[in-house]
C-alpha cells in the first residue's frame, strides 16, 4: 500500500522553463511534507518542506504547493537549470521528526 | 558542519553471509534512521532511534536484520544471513529534534550487492 505516490517516473524540461513535479498521498494523518533531491551515488539532500498549516512555501527558484483537500502537493522549479537534473523524492510524515514515507521518485532531466 | 558518515560505501557478499553497516550521525542529532532503498524505488524506513531507544522498527525484518545505537551516537545495522532481495542502498539519516520542523540529513549510503 503506497501512501505516497509520484506517478511520473520521469520528466524532461527545457532549460529556463518551469518544472512541475507532482506527488499524491493517501494518509490524512500526514501533516508535514518534504522534497528531497538525489544525485547518482549520493544520499538524498533536503530541498524544501511545507507543513499542513500552509498551502505554499518558497525558497528561491523552488516553490512547494500543498492542496490538503486533494491530498496533493507539487514542486515548481523556475527557471529550470541543467544542474537541477536529478531524482526528486516527495516525503511525508504524520508529525515533524517522525518517520518519513517516501514516494518512488521522479527523474527530472533539464536539457540545455 | 560534518555530515552523516557511513561506511563502507560498497559491499558485495554471497547469500547467507553476514554484513554490517556503520553510521555516524551529525553531532548533536538525537534521532537516527536507517532506510533501505531498492533500485527504482523510494527509501523505506527500517528503524528509527531517539537517542539509544527504538522509536519505530515495525518494518525491520527482525528474523535477519538487527540494529543498535548503544551510546546514542553511532549506529550499526546488521544483516544475518543475507538474501538476494537484500541488495539495495542502505541509507542512514539523522535529525535534530530541537528544531520545530526538522528535516532528515542523509549520508551517502552503502550499496549492498548480494550474489
Amino acid at each position: 500500500d503506497q501512501q505516497v505516490k509520484q506517478n511520473s517516473p520521469s520528466l524532461s524540461v527545457q532549460e529556463g522553463r518551469i518544472s512541475i513535479l507532482n506527488c499524491d498521498y493517501t494518509n490524512s494523518m500526514f501533516d508535514y511534507f518534504l522534497w528531497y533531491k538525489k544525485y547518482p551515488a549520493e544520499g538524498p539532500t533536503f530541498l524544501i518542506s511545507i507543513s499542513s498549516i500552509k498551502d505554499k512555501n518558497e525558497d528561491g527558484r523552488f516553490t512547494v504547493f500543498l492542496n490538503k483537500s486533494a491530498k496533493h502537493l507539487s514542486l515548481h522549479i523556475v527557471p529550470s537549470q541543467p544542474g537541477d537534473s536529478a531524482v526528486y523524492f516527495c516525503a511525508a510524515s504524520a508529525q515533524a521528526g517522525n518517520m518519513l514515507t517516501f514516494g518512488g521518485g521522479t527523474r527530472l532531466m533539464v536539457k540545455p | 558542519e560534518a555530515g552523516v558518515a557511513q561506511s563502507p560505501r560498497y559491499k558485495i557478499i554471497e547469500k547467507r553471509q553476514s554484513v554490517a553497516f556503520w553510521c555516524n550521525p551529525i553531532s548533536g542529532h538525537a534521532t537516527l534512521y536507517w532506510y533501505q532503498q531498492i533500485l527504482g524505488q523510494g527509501p523505506k524506513l527500517l528503524i528509527q532511534f531517539q537517542n539509544n531507544g527504538v522509536v519505530d522498527d515495525s518494518q525491520l525484518p527482525k528474523d535477519r536484520f538487527s540494529a543498535e545505537r548503544l551510546k546514542g551516537v553511532d549506529s550499526t545495522l546488521k544483516i544475518q544471513p543475507a538474501k538476494l532481495e537484500d541488495s539495495a542502498v542502505y541509507l542512514c539519516a539523522s535529525s535534530d529534534t530541537g528544531e520545530l520542523f526538522p528535516e532528515a540529513f542523509f549520508g551517502q549510503g552503502t550499496r549492498l550487492t548480494v550474489v
